[in-house]
């Protein structure tokens, strides 16, 4: 079955600092994968979609996660976080007709 | 604004009692999702329709009903509502069966007391 693990369930970081938000997944076939972000009292919205062309994707926000296969990962990265990348984030596979979604990373950025 | 749009934004009832939420996307979209996200944030499919027809039900309490009176339309319907039925109810919709990505609803908070 396809299921993806989020690792951390909050992460802290300094405004300015970098962002890494991990992803792992587990797929009996080439997967397609997402990161999706989470503002409070607000819907999911796409940041990122990883399908097999280029291993390392880039998004909105200054965002970008790396595919890495050997490892079963899909980690989202930022090299400076900013007050406003503070929300839920939600890494997300395709499974059968439908999206399977981690259990969220709740992102808390400090000035 | 082309979105999936939800009303109501939040919902108040008692147990027991019968709601309705409603969702409408104007992306030309082929098919619509309701989610579940739970106090502790996890979503969860329930349901999917494509084109009006019902796809994926995933082990949902037949108190749930969804109905589908158009592509663009994807309503969902609860019968006597128990407390633990309070989350977060998201619809979404995607232009395919099995495409993605989702266009996600900005959700409706429903509150059981």
């Amino acid at each position: 079955a396809q299921s993806v693990t989020q690792l951390d369930s909050h992460v802290s970081v300094s405004e300015g600092t970098p962002v890494l938000l991990r992803c792992n997944y587990s797929s009996s076939y080439s997967p397609s994968l997402f990161w999706y972000v989470q503002h409070p009292n607000k819907g999911l919205q796409l940041l990122l979609k990883y399908t097999s062309a280029a291993t390392l994707v880039k998004g909105i926000n200054g965002f970008e996660a790396e595919f890495k296969k050997s490892e079963t990962s899909f980690h989202l990265t930022k090299p400076s976080a900013h007050m406003s990348d503070a929300a839920e984030y939600f890494c997300a596979l395709v499974g059968f007709q439908k999206l399977v979604f981690g259990t969220g990373t709740r992102l808390l950025v400090s000035p | 604004d082309t979105a999936v749009s939800q009303t109501p934004k939040y919902l108040v009832t008692q147990m027991g009692n019968d709601k309705s939420i409603k969702c409408e996307q104007n992306l030309g979209h082929d098919t619509m999702y309701w989610y579940k996200q739970d106090s502790k944030k996890f979503l969860k499919i329930m349901f999917s329709y494509n084109n009006k027809e019902l796809i994926i039900n995933e082990t949902v309490p037949n108190r749930f009903s969804p109905k589908s009176p158009d592509k663009a339309h994807l309503n969902l319907h609860i019968n006597s509502l128990e407390l633990g039925d309070s989350a977060v109810y998201f619809c979404a919709s995607s232009q395919k069966q099995g495409a993605t990505p989702l266009h996600f609803g900005n959700g409706t908070r429903l509150t059981v007391t």
